[in-house]
């Protein structure tokens, strides 16, 4: 099956620093989503991206859907503690079939 | 006031056994979902369920059958487990095209 191409696959910076990463696909998504899962629990909504070169925040996260439509970023901002856990970017042509990401682990150094 | 709900949330059992999942969605959704999650986190959609009525059917082996009794509920039944069966199955449910959200997971394993 296809799978979304999410990079980085882990990720360790300090406390109070920037985080990027992105995810992209072969295929035109017409929907770009973000979640966070943390160990035991199901994935969690963060942000839903609709419209083709969109940029919408969530608090101190903020994603992009690329204008190619192959491609998403989510950025976070002065990372804090919480923060630790994998990241998932899902895209959908339209449909209700979701397409997940590889995921990217961050981990915050003490 | 949990949104979607699985049960149980540990399932150990042999091989060869046939085993169930329940999930229940209080969010009002008509959508329904199972996903598998692997050792390596890549989550793969299997099935999914619009108003009882089966729109989805990844390439999945015949031995899982989703049944849907209500657009509330939607419970995956395995048969004949195999030690590959190992992983964790998260219910999901939207409402028609929307965002989905997931419960918190049901991690299967084979002895």
């Amino acid at each position: 099956g296809q799978q979304l191409n999410q990079s980085p696959q882990s990720m360790f910076i300090q406390e109070g620093e920037d985080v990027s990463m992105n995810c992209t696909s072969s295929s035109i998504f017409n929907t770009w989503l973000w979640y966070k899962q943390d160990p035991g629990e199901g994935p969690v909504l963060l942000i839903a991206l609709y419209k083709a070169g969109e940029l919408t925040s969530n608090g101190r996260l903020t994603a992009q859907f690329g204008i190619t439509r192959k491609d998403s970023f989510l950025n976070i901002s002065a990372s804090i503690p919480s923060d630790v856990g994998i990241y998932f970017c899902a895209g959908s042509p339209g449909n209700e079939k979701l397409t997940f990401g590889t995921g990217t682990r961050l981990t915050i150094i003490p | 006031d949990t949104a979607v709900s699985q049960t149980p949330k540990y399932l150990v059992t042999q091989m060869g056994n046939d085993k169930s999942i329940k999930c229940e969605q209080n969010l009002g959704h008509d959508t329904m979902y199972w996903y598998k999650q692997d050792s390596k986190k890549f989550l793969k959609i299997m099935f999914s369920y619009n108003n009882k009525e089966l729109i989805i059917n990844e390439t999945v082996p015949n031995r899982f059958s989703p049944k849907s009794p209500d657009k509330a509920h939607l419970n995956l039944h395995i048969n004949s487990l195999e030690l590959g069966d190992s992983a964790v199955y998260f219910c999901a449910s939207s409402q028609d095209r929307g965002p989905q959200h997931f419960g918190d997971g049901t991690r299967l394993s084979i002895l």
